[in-house]
């Protein structure tokens, strides 16, 4: 069974311009989470998405949106990058809000901004 | 805002040493998660603890689930150049959704 997938593995953009990313959780799933990893640091919780609606949101400014599909697929949408944004963007999934209190890690997609 | 302490930050140690981390916080939870994150990769689940008390083995990995349900530790017995990198905690909590917090990381160095 297909795990937590995340593309692009790697991405680099420049400065004010946008990044998008995405995610596929594992089958059964319909809990989607996003998390910042800045370089030798801990997870920062970006989103939370569950039933295709954003269900909570972490410390983090308003340029940093997403969404979630009827098929629980995710997309986080990075915009006006500024360099403090490169960080490795690690997506998660569990079951429902309702039972799902172990979440699955993807590997991850690493964001560089020059 | 609630938050775990987890300890120690780093851990230098010699191959076939035991191992030990644990984290702490001043709220409830109702699940402890522990993942294992290599260099450049998404963190990987290693045990999940669901009751009270529960002492969970996974190889040479053992976790338990505080009694207050405000603590958990890890423990790696024996360890292997592999099992070097970063272990981090996380609770969990029902409320009207599930919260999960996510210790800072315990980094550990393995010295064959």
């Amino acid at each position: 069974e297909a795990g937590v997938t995340q593309s692009p593995t790697h991405l680099i953009k420049t400065r004010g311009q946008q990044a998008t990313l995405r995610c596929s959780p594992i089958s059964g799933h319909t809990s989607v989470y996003w998390y910042q990893q800045a370089l030798g640091l801990g997870l920062q919780f970006l989103l939370w998405y569950d039933e295709g609606e954003e269900r909570n949101r972490g410390n983090f400014p308003p340029r940093f949106s997403g969404r979630q599909f009827p098929n629980y697929s995710s997309e986080l949408n990075v915009n006006a990058l500024e360099l403090e944004d490169s960080a490795l963007y690690l997506c998660a999934s569990s079951l429902g809000r309702i039972s799902g209190n172990t979440i699955y890690f993807g590997e991850g997609s690493w964001l560089t901004v020059v | 805002g609630q938050q775990l302490n987890q300890s120690p930050q780093s851990m230098f140690i010699q191959e076939g040493e035991d191992v030990s981390m644990n984290c702490t916080s001043s709220s409830i939870f109702n699940t402890w998660l522990w993942y294992k994150q290599d260099p450049g990769e998404g963190p990987v689940l290693l045990i999940a603890l669901y009751k009270a008390g529960e002492l969970t083995s996974n190889g040479r990995l053992t976790a338990q689930f505080g009694i207050t349900r405000k603590d958990s530790f890890l423990n790696i017995s024996a360890s292997i150049p592999s099992d070097v990198g970063i272990y981090f905690c996380a609770g969990c909590q029902n409320t009207g959704g599930f919260k999960t917090i996510f210790g800072a990381g315990t980094r550990l160095f393995v010295k064959a």
